[in-house]
């Protein structure tokens, strides 16, 4: 059974660095192939993917967010980190981790975890 | 950037079929797979298509997805609607420089 989870602050304040962790059970990401990404949705907005680290310690990020981001991994521990700096109002959401390709070349997220929610706040 | 649109809202009642658009701007959608996410209120998105028009497994054969090259869109078709499909859904495809790209959600409301 795959299960993942997302832990992180529930509030951060304009400017300061968040700092989110995936802790995921059921696979691995030394599985070629595999990738675990984060996606995020604004309240009431849609969904908005964010990074991936796969398991050869590739990365890719979003465009537009990429300057302050970075995506890690902790293999042995099943974990993926995601920090952002210079968070602002508009990072607010709640964020999902999910893994991708668990079945070779399926290039979607299955399944997800429940979220947590961050808002960005003075 | 590519962007794949859908529709807002839909509404249909019980019993009744139907259908959600997917429509990108630009390339070949054809040339790439759709994935589509069911999302209850207060839940995280579950896989209910993948690549098009495959059902994973506990997806009842209600849900059905298609591609079509001409109109460069896909679609999610529920039948048999019950009051149990009112979420939002969301279709997603990939796309070599954005990436993982996500459409704007429906909201699919059975009255």
């Amino acid at each position: 059974q795959i299960t993942l989870r997302e832990s992180g602050p529930a509030l951060v304040k304009p400017t300061q660095t968040l700092t989110l962790t995936c802790t995921f059970s059921g696979f691995s990401l030394a599985t070629t192939g595999v990738g675990v990404g984060w996606i995020r949705q604004p309240p009431g907005k849609a969904l908005e993917w964010v990074a991936l680290i796969y398991w050869d310690n590739g990365k890719r990020y979003r465009p537009s967010l990429e300057s302050r981001l970075t995506i890690t991994k902790d293999t042995s521990n099943n974990e993926v980190v995601l920090t952002m700096t210079n968070v602002n109002p508009a990072d607010t959401g709640t964020y999902y981790c999910a893994p991708l390709g668990l079945i070779l070349s399926h290039n979607y997220f299955d399944p997800w975890g429940p979220g947590t929610l961050v808002t960005v706040s003075s | 950037n590519f962007l794949l649109t859908q529709p807002h809202s839909v509404s249909a009642s019980p019993g009744e079929t139907v259908t959600i658009s997917c429509t990108a701007n630009s390339g070949n959608i054809a040339s790439t797979y759709v994935q589509w996410y069911q999302q209850r209120p207060g839940s995280a998105p579950t896989l209910v298509i993948f690549e098009d028009d495959q059902r994973p497994s506990g997806v009842p054969v209600r849900f059905s997805g298609s591609s079509d090259s001409s109109s460069n869109s896909a679609s999610l078709t529920i039948s048999g609607l019950k009051t149990e499909d009112e979420a939002d859904y969301y279709c997603q495809s990939f796309h070599d420089t954005d990436r993982w790209v996500f459409g704007g959600g429906t909201r699919l409301t059975v009255l």
